[in-house]
């Protein structure tokens, strides 16, 4: 029930194009849903991060869209560009005191020129 | 202000070594979380500690697996006898007192057992 399901594993995506990625949770505990980009031999940074409450944020080219009864997330790149190829982990905070985060396997997203 | 520091960042260890990881989390944070990455797998939860303190162990293997934060100088994440399976990155996060911070990760470790 704590798992964090996403999907694509892969994505390739032309330059300028949309770039989605999707994730699924079951456990209705979790309280925060951030998104983590991740660059070869570099350490997960945090990319954006949305609550419950919310079901839409947008910061730049990057929205996360929420559907709480779905139990549904994801992530939107605009006009996806090469400095973009990464993995992206979606994560999800389990409502305790402390911020436990669970991760999804990741999506390894390349974009072509 | 500096991030999340690790050390080291590639450590190679023969079978049944030791491997010592170490991290100490950013200035203010008093929360730190311990992360394993396998080669294409996603990030896996190992251990949540504060000063002095385990909170949360569910995500450590029962055995050769330890860690700690004391009081002073860094986390330190050990792995006894390693076997070539221990080879992962390692990955510390560390987040403030107050609830519903982000966590931030440092650059990892990458353990080699050879």
């Amino acid at each position: 029930q704590q798992q964090v399901k996403q999907s694509p594993q892969s994505l390739i995506v032309q330059k300028g194009g949309i770039s989605i990625i999707n994730c699924a949770y079951e456990n209705t505990a979790f309280d925060y849903f951030p998104w983590y980009q991740q660059f070869p031999g570099k350490g997960p940074a945090l990319l954006i991060a949305i609550r419950p409450d919310v079901s839409e944020k947008k910061e730049g080219r990057f929205t996360i869209s929420f559907n709480k009864s779905a139990k549904q997330f994801s992530l939107h790149i605009m006009d996806s560009q090469p400095g973009d190829s990464a993995t992206y982990f979606c994560a999800a905070s389990i409502k305790t005191s402390y911020d436990k985060v669970i991760f999804g396997p990741g999506t390894s997203l390349s974009v072509i020129p | 202000n500096a991030g999340v520091m690790q050390n080291p960042r590639h450590l190679v260890r023969r079978r049944g070594q030791e491997a010592r990881l170490r991290c100490s989390p950013m200035k203010g944070h008093s929360h730190v979380y311990w992360y394993r990455q396998l080669p294409e797998e996603g990030l896996k939860f190992m251990v949540y500690l504060q000063k002095e303190n385990i909170i949360d162990e569910s995500g450590m293997p029962k055995e050769r697996f330890s860690a700690e934060f004391p009081k002073e100088g860094p986390s330190i994440l050990r792995i006894q006898q390693v076997v070539r399976g221990d080879s992962a990155a390692y990955f510390c996060a560390s987040s403030p007192e107050l609830r519903g911070n982000t966590i931030y990760f440092g650059e990892g470790s990458w353990l080699t057992v050879v």
